[in-house]
This record gives structure tokens, sequence and C-alpha cells, in this order.
């Protein structure tokens, strides 16, 4: 157990619809990554927080947004779904604030299908 | 941007044998470079890594070495088991990218007994 919870573990949806994935990290952890997993295409990093901020943005549709709360839990919305968005999302957090980059601890993924 | 290149795409050794995955990256600023292990249904798990200032670093029967010059690392495991069957990420992140780690396309490893 990595200590990063994801909800849901499982999501079925239809084109065009919007969904909201959520995250809380590690107790302690400041920051926030969510990587989408498509098959054959690996990780891709698509957006970081750091407590409540947008630090790093990466390969992100304008139809996804993501947020972190004061609690530090963060949410990534995506929206105007299309087939092509099925995939796996990890959440991941890890303790880094401005230094040495560290360790990414990986929640469980939510697995996002649209039909 | 960061690109990292893996290769293979997929690999099978016979229990016992070594394994032997390598990655290449672009951005010559590029300084921590992680190997992560992601068993089928599971998330990924960092296994060990590497910055910079280092050329190898060892843990039981896993190594990585890093070729600054070249812009390669490669991950290395000796006497491999059924176990060790999992995809296998490499990754690279640079000073000021925030600690987010660009990947590579992953190499499935499948150790047969």
């Amino acid at each position: 157990d990595s200590g990063v919870t994801q909800t849901p573990k499982h999501l079925i949806t239809a084109t065009g619809q919007r969904v909201t994935l959520r995250c809380s990290p590690r107790s302690g952890d400041l920051s926030v990554y969510w990587y989408q997993q498509s098959l054959d295409q690996g990780l891709q990093f698509l957006i970081q927080y750091y407590n409540g901020e947008e630090r790093a943005k990466g390969n992100i549709l304008e139809r996804f947004s993501a947020q972190q709360f004061p609690d530090l839990h963060s949410e990534l919305n995506l929206s105007s779904l299309e087939l092509g968005d099925s995939a796996l999302y990890f959440c991941a957090s890890s303790v880094k604030t401005s230094g040495v980059t560290g360790e990414l601890f990986f929640g469980e993924g939510s697995r996002l299908t649209v039909l | 941007g960061e690109n990292v290149e893996q290769h293979p795409s997929t690999l099978s050794v016979q229990e016992g044998d070594s394994a032997v995955i390598k990655c290449t990256y672009s951005d010559s600023a590029s300084n921590y470079f992680p190997w992560y292990k992601q068993e089928l249904g599971k998330r990924p798990q960092l296994i060990i890594d590497i910055r910079s200032n280092v050329g190898e670093k060892k843990d039981q029967r896993i190594a990585v070495t890093l070729n600054k010059t070249a812009k390669h690392f490669s991950l290395h495991i000796t006497e491999t088991q059924p176990e060790d069957s999992a995809v296998y990420f490499c990754a690279a992140s640079k000073p000021g990218s925030q600690g987010n780690l660009i990947f590579g396309k992953g190499t499935k490893l499948s150790v047969k007994p």
C-alpha cells in the first residue's frame, strides 16, 4: 500500500460526458502528479500541483483540468470525453519541495472506459 | 522537452539468466533517472534510481548504469526469477522540472521457469 488513494477504481461513461477523478496523497506529501497510461503509451505526465498551486504541465488536453485543495487532495476533471480518453489514470505524490527529485508514490489508478 | 526512449519493448529470458533494458534521454540537463516496476494490474513502484553524479548503483540483483556523455542508462537484472516478470519503465527528470518524471514506453519482461 503506497498510501495514495484514488477513487473511483473503475468508471464507465459515454462520449461527451464529464468525469472527476479523485486523489488523496500520502500523509505529509505536498506534491501531487497526474499521469495517463494508455495501451502501449507508457506513462504520460499530465500535470503537477504543489501545496495547492499548479507547478508543471505536461501533455494535458484543454478538455482536462485539475486542482489541489487546501487539504491537499486533488481532482482531475475530464470533459467532453472521447473514445481515445479511455485509459488508466494514475495519481502520484511525493515529498518534494523545491529540492532534489525523489520517489513518486503511485496510487492504484482509476480505469476510465469511454463507450 | 525531454524525450526518453526505451528498448526493447519486450524481453523474454530463461530463469537464472540476466536481463538488460536500455534507455536514452534527450536533455543533457536531466540528472535523475529512476526505474519503476509495474506488475500486471498494479501500480508502478520504484525499484532503483541513480543520479547524474554517480555512474553505477547496485541493489542485490538489480543494477543501473549511467553514461552521461552518451545520454543513456541501463537496468541490469541478474539471476532472474519468475517474479521479476513485469513491465519496467525508465524515467528522467531535470532540475527545475518540479520533480515530474518523463517515462519511457516500458519493457515487458517475461521470465520463463
